[in-house]
Order: C-alpha cells, then sequence, then structure tokens
C-alpha cells in the first residue's frame, strides 16, 4: 500500500513570510497528524484530526498556524508569519483510527532566514 | 501531562553486540509504547510496538520489555549490524496521542 505523501520536501523561506505544507495519509485511515521536529529532538505533536475535526490542537501557536483537513482525507498546515524557530522538520502520519499505530511521512524540512 | 524520558541519548557498539535502549513514562493510564527508527534524513519508522497487556515482545533481532509497575520500558537488539545504526525514539501515549522521548542515537561500528 501506498505510504504517507508529504509535499514539498524541502522549503526555504524569510522570516514573516508564509508558508504551507501538504499531506495525504494513507488511504483509509480517520485519524491524521501533523508534528514538529527540531533538530536533534523527538517529533512534538501540532495538532490531530479524527477525519475532518479537529481532536488536539493544544500545541498549535494558533496565532501563526492553522490546519485543515477538508472531506477528511488531504490535510494542509500553513505558517503565517514564520519565525526563524519554525526551522525544523514538519512530519504528517496517519493511523487506522484514534490509537492504532502511526505510519509517518517523508516530511517537510523548512529552513526560515 | 505525560512525561518520557529517554536514555542514553547515545550510544555506541561494536557489530555483533547488543544495544539496550531505555524510557520511562509518568502517566499510569498509558498503556500504547511504539519504537521508531529514524535514519539521517528520512521519516520515523515503526519497528515495533508494545501494548501494557503483555509484558515482552519479539521480533527477530529486536525486543520491548515492559515494566507497568516501575513504568520504563525497553528496546533491546541483538547481534547488531551497521544497517542498525539509526536514531532511536520510544513513545507513550496519552489518551490517544503519542509523547516522544528525546531519541538515542544508535551507531553500530563495523
Amino acid at each position: 500500500e501506498a505510504g504517507v505523501a508529504q509535499s514539498p520536501r524541502y522549503k526555504i523561506i524569510e522570516k514573516r513570510q508564509s508558508v504551507a505544507f501538504w499531506c495525504n495519509p494513507i488511504s483509509g485511515h480517520a485519524t491524521l497528524y501533523w508534528y514538529q521536529q527540531i533538530l536533534g529532538q523527538g517529533p512534538k505533536l501540532l495538532i490531530q484530526f479524527q477525519n475532518n475535526g479537529v481532536v488536539d490542537d493544544s500545541q498549535l501557536p494558533k496565532d501563526r498556524f492553522s490546519a485543515e483537513r477538508l472531506k477528511g482525507v488531504d490535510s494542509t498546515l500553513k505558517i503565517q508569519p514564520a519565525k526563524l524557530e519554525d526551522s525544523a522538520v514538519y512530519l504528517c502520519a496517519s493511523s487506522p483510527d484514534r490509537g492504532d499505530e502511526q505510519y509517518f511521512g517523508p516530511g517537510t524540512r523548512l529552513t526560515v532566514t | 501531562g505525560e512525561n518520557v524520558e529517554q536514555h542514553p541519548s547515545t550510544l555506541s557498539v561494536q557489530e555483533g553486540d547488543s544495544a539496550v535502549i531505555k524510557c520511562t513514562y509518568s502517566d499510569s493510564a498509558s498503556n500504547y509504547f511504539p519504537w521508531y527508527k529514524q535514519e539521517l534524513g528520512k521519516r520515523p519508522q515503526l519497528i515495533i510496538d508494545i501494548r501494557s497487556n503483555v509484558g515482552e515482545k519479539k521480533d527477530q533481532r529486536i525486543a520491548v520489555t515492559l515494566n507497568k509497575t516501575a513504568k520504563h520500558f525497553s528496546l533491546h537488539i541483538t547481534e547488531t549490524q551497521p544497517e542498525d545504526s539509526a536514531v532511536y525514539f520510544c513513545a507513550a501515549n496519552r489518551i490517544d496521542k503519542l509523547i516522544f522521548g528525546t531519541g538515542t542515537r544508535l551507531q553500530v561500528f563495523p
């Protein structure tokens, strides 16, 4: 089966610019997660969707980050405006249902200059 | 909230030796403990997981043990090979989200 797809793979922007990332989960997976992984650290959950509803966004900096999962399939994560400390790899993961094993996409490496 | 501590942060072993990575968690309600392997520049890959209704699970050269009373779980890799070199992350669930440890960089020298 096809894995989690993400694009772009790399993105370089200047601070205060905006950026968007796209994720296509494994077909049939109801739960979708966005993580931020700063170099040398473990992934940190930003937001979790169950179908097209938000389950947990407690760690999402809502003043600059937004995410949506229209139609309960693909998802986009947006940062506006970006800060230097947003430089990280943004990982998308999906699981068949809440509490099931999670499968990660290849990530988008964001560099903010 | 849930806190997951992972040790050691780096581990170097000779090919053929065993490697053990340990994690502790704080939330007694956690019942799912996966381990991920992340090679440089690649996605985290689930290599083994354990649920709280068992104490040990094995898959070829890797095994995971869980001590619910002490709230710790460990990854054991036997007969290590150079291709085992990567960063390994443990995680514990809090309700249905995962809290990750800080990672262990394993280097296997030929």
